[in-house]
């Protein structure tokens, strides 16, 4: 059972508005959360994280939001650009104490297109 | 910055043949991870590591063997490859404490026939 959900497969915007990307969690125990991004043959690098002890961490373009009781968070990206096309992997992790140590749950990823 | 190589970019093998698929990290991290990547299905833990001779297996471990004797290399084998193994490979480290972010290496694409 799919416990971090990225329900759209894909995502185009145009080049200038912003981009929105959506992850939706299922596991309560679930406290801080990361966003990746990748490019064909290469592999994911870090964009953003937030804890559960916030609901909004900004750099830059980038803005992730955090709803802990709807279990859902997002990723903002203002203003997108033709070079923010990529595939957007969501990854929640328990940081805090557990068994998980250091592992992440990946969501399916959301390919973003930014149309110039 | 951290570092993170995999011994081959491309790799075509044919189905029965064993294979090997390396990681190297040069930061000193404990945890190592494999996972591989396919279209639809996200990235996929197959086998992590928290430290040397210690191996964890993920979610899909079938088909797949680790090796980790030394802290800075993880290797993943597929005893007898299968066509139902081509896939994008990704190792990834991290650190023990203080971060729970994971760097990942640029990927292996094995393509078995």
């Amino acid at each position: 059972d799919q416990q971090v959900k990225q329900n759209s497969p894909s995502l185009s915007v145009q080049e200038g508005r912003i981009s929105i990307l959506n992850c939706d969690y299922t596991n309560s125990m679930f406290d801080y959360f990361l966003w990746y991004k990748k490019y064909p043959a290469e592999g994911p690098t870090f964009l953003i994280s937030i804890s559960s002890i916030k609901d909004k961490n900004e750099d830059g373009r980038f803005t992730v939001f955090l709803n802990k009781s709807a279990k859902h968070l997002s990723l903002h990206i203002v203003p997108s650009q033709p070079g923010d096309s990529a595939v957007y992997f969501c990854a929640a992790t328990q940081a805090s104490g557990g068994g998980s140590q250091g592992n992440l749950i990946f969501g399916k990823g959301t390919k973003l297109s930014v149309k110039p | 910055d951290v570092k993170v190589t995999q011994s081959s970019r491309y790799l075509v093998k044919r189905t029965g043949e064993k294979v090997f698929l390396e990681c190297v990290q040069d930061m000193d991290h404990e945890n190592m991870f494999w996972y591989r990547q396919d279209p639809g299905l996200g990235l996929r833990l197959i086998y992590f590591s928290y430290d040397v001779k210690m191996k964890e297996k993920g979610d899909i471990p079938e088909g797949y063997s680790v090796s980790r004797e030394k802290k800075e290399r993880f290797s993943l084998i597929l005893e007898s490859a299968s066509t139902n193994q081509t896939s994008m490979y990704l190792c990834a480290s991290s650190p023990w404490l203080g971060s729970n972010e994971q760097f990942f290496g640029p990927g292996t694409r094995l393509t078995v026939l």
